[in-house]
């Protein structure tokens, strides 16, 4: 079935490096793709999301670049801080079923001071 | 803001009983949608309905329903839970159709069921 492969499920940076987070998809027909961030105990919050008709959207700290030919989607966080710590889901909408959101399985990041 | 409540937050069932998981929101979505969340594996989706009455099965329907009688509320059932389904469970709605909308999720239900 068609899913949403992410990498890497773990990442350690220290405070002020750059962490990316990528994922791929299987859906051609894939139009949306946002980024939750969770912290513990919490619902996944929304913190970008990009559509298929652009390349690279950026907020702040945070950008995700879409590469729609190779079918993956990068999540670039620059300046670190503590507060970053959380579990980042890449997610893309799956034509066969009905443009629900299919997940990937997480990556847990940690920035230490 | 918009607003997706679960009115359960913690639940503790015994295996064997029908449990009702209860999602509401507040923006006249049309979309709404259920997932379970369990370490390592993601969130996963359960179940989707467009509009009112109307309901499809996600990734993993296997000993769950819903129902959705009114537009506003999402309800999942499991029939006769078992120890497998004891998980965190996520509501979510989102307007319009074909995917390019924000989907919000509630806070999450956690179920335990011993």
């Amino acid at each position: 079935g068609e899913n949403v492969e992410q990498h890497p499920s773990t990442l350690s940076v220290q405070e002020g490096d750059s962490a990316v987070i990528k994922c791929t998809y299987s859906d051609s027909a894939s139009n949306y793709f946002p980024w939750y961030k969770q912290e513990l105990g919490k619902r996944p919050q929304l913190i970008i999301d990009i559509r298929s008709n652009v390349g690279e959207k950026k907020d702040q700290r945070i950008a995700v670049t879409l590469n729609k030919t190779a079918k993956h989607f990068s999540l670039h966080i620059t300046e670190t801080q503590p507060e970053d710590s959380a579990v980042y889901f890449c997610a893309a909408t799956f034509s066969n079923s009905g443009y629900a959101l299919n997940f990937g399985k997480g990556t847990s990041l940690l920035v230490t001071p | 803001d918009v607003k997706v409540t679960q009115s359960s937050r913690y639940l503790v069932k015994r295996t064997g009983e029908k449990v009702f998981l209860e999602c509401v929101q507040d923006m006249d979505h049309e979309n709404m949608f259920w997932y379970r969340q369990d370490p390592g594996l993601g969130l996963r989706l359960i179940y989707f309905s467009y509009d009112v009455k109307m309901k499809e099965k996600g990734d993993i329907p296997e000993g769950y329903s819903v129902s959705r009688e009114k537009k506003e509320r999402f309800s999942l059932i499991l029939e006769s839970a078992s120890t497998n389904q004891t998980s965190m469970y996520l509501c979510a709605s989102r307007s319009g159709t074909g995917g390019g909308n924000t989907i919000y999720f509630g806070e999450g239900s956690w179920l335990t069921v011993v």
